[in-house]
């Protein structure tokens, strides 16, 4: 159980392009729902805190018109990376926290690598 | 300020060999701390969960430590296989606080295994 599946894999995109990417808890409900950025060799950076029916917490630094999130259901959360640039290459992986459960697990979706060419 | 530090930054082993990865924390008040391990191009996947009274788990060939005390934690690896190279990243959670997460990440130690 406890199953968090993104969609692409990967993406290569054009620079100006926008990219969608999806993050899903298939066996459980997740009212809150992690977006974190990995560059090489770094650790895990957490962008924003996506909230089901409401709008996303943003960490500093982090430009929430630039990266969009929508959580509309709460199984869904969409990362929107609008405008793309080169330097918005980098491996996105968001976590769910299930509704029902100890409050500090999350579980880790497989990543997203995208690359703006 | 909470931080997480893992030591060796990386690792190269021979297969067979066991090996032990270090992580020391300053998070505060902690909750519990987690050891992944993350496959390059993968997302983290949980080896261990350990709360404040806990000293040890093992997971088959994992076995972490944890001593509250000193805020030190180890995860030694035993007969190493090929295919345990990858990161080893320790997370340490707060009760409240850290990020909004309530997660400190440590950047993780790359262990390459060699035949």
């Amino acid at each position: 159980g406890a199953v968090v599946s993104q969609h692409p894999s990967r993406v290569i995109c054009k620079s100006g392009t926008s990219v969608k990417i999806e993050c899903r808890s298939l066996d459980f409900q997740a009212t809150t729902m992690f977006w974190y950025r990995q560059f090489p060799k770094q650790s895990l950076m957490l962008m924003a805190t996506s909230n089901e029916g409401s709008k996303a917490t943003y960490e500093q630094g982090v430009e929430k018109d630039k990266f969009l999130i929508n959580h509309a259901s709460l199984t869904l959360s969409t990362l929107t990376v609008t405008s793309a640039h080169p330097e918005d290459s980098s491996f996105y992986i968001c976590s769910a926290r299930p509704t029902r459960g100890v409050e500090e697990t999350q579980y880790f979706g497989p990543g997203t690598r995208l690359l703006v060419l | 300020k909470n931080q997480v530090e893992q030591s060796p930054q990386s690792l190269i082993i021979l297969e067979g060999k066991n090996c032990t990865l270090q992580c020391n924390y300053t998070v505060s008040p902690f909750s519990n701390l987690r050891w992944y391990k993350q496959d390059t191009g993968r997302g983290p996947v949980s080896l261990t969960i350990m709360t404040f009274s806990e000293n040890t788990k093992s997971n088959g060939r994992y076995t972490a430590t944890l001593d509250a005390d000193t805020k030190q934690s180890s995860l030694h690896i035993t007969a190493s296989q090929l295919s345990d190279s990858a990161s080893y990243i320790c997370v340490v959670s707060a009760i409240r606080g850290g990020g909004a997460d309530g997660l400190t990440f440590g950047k993780g130690t790359h262990l390459i295994i060699q035949p």
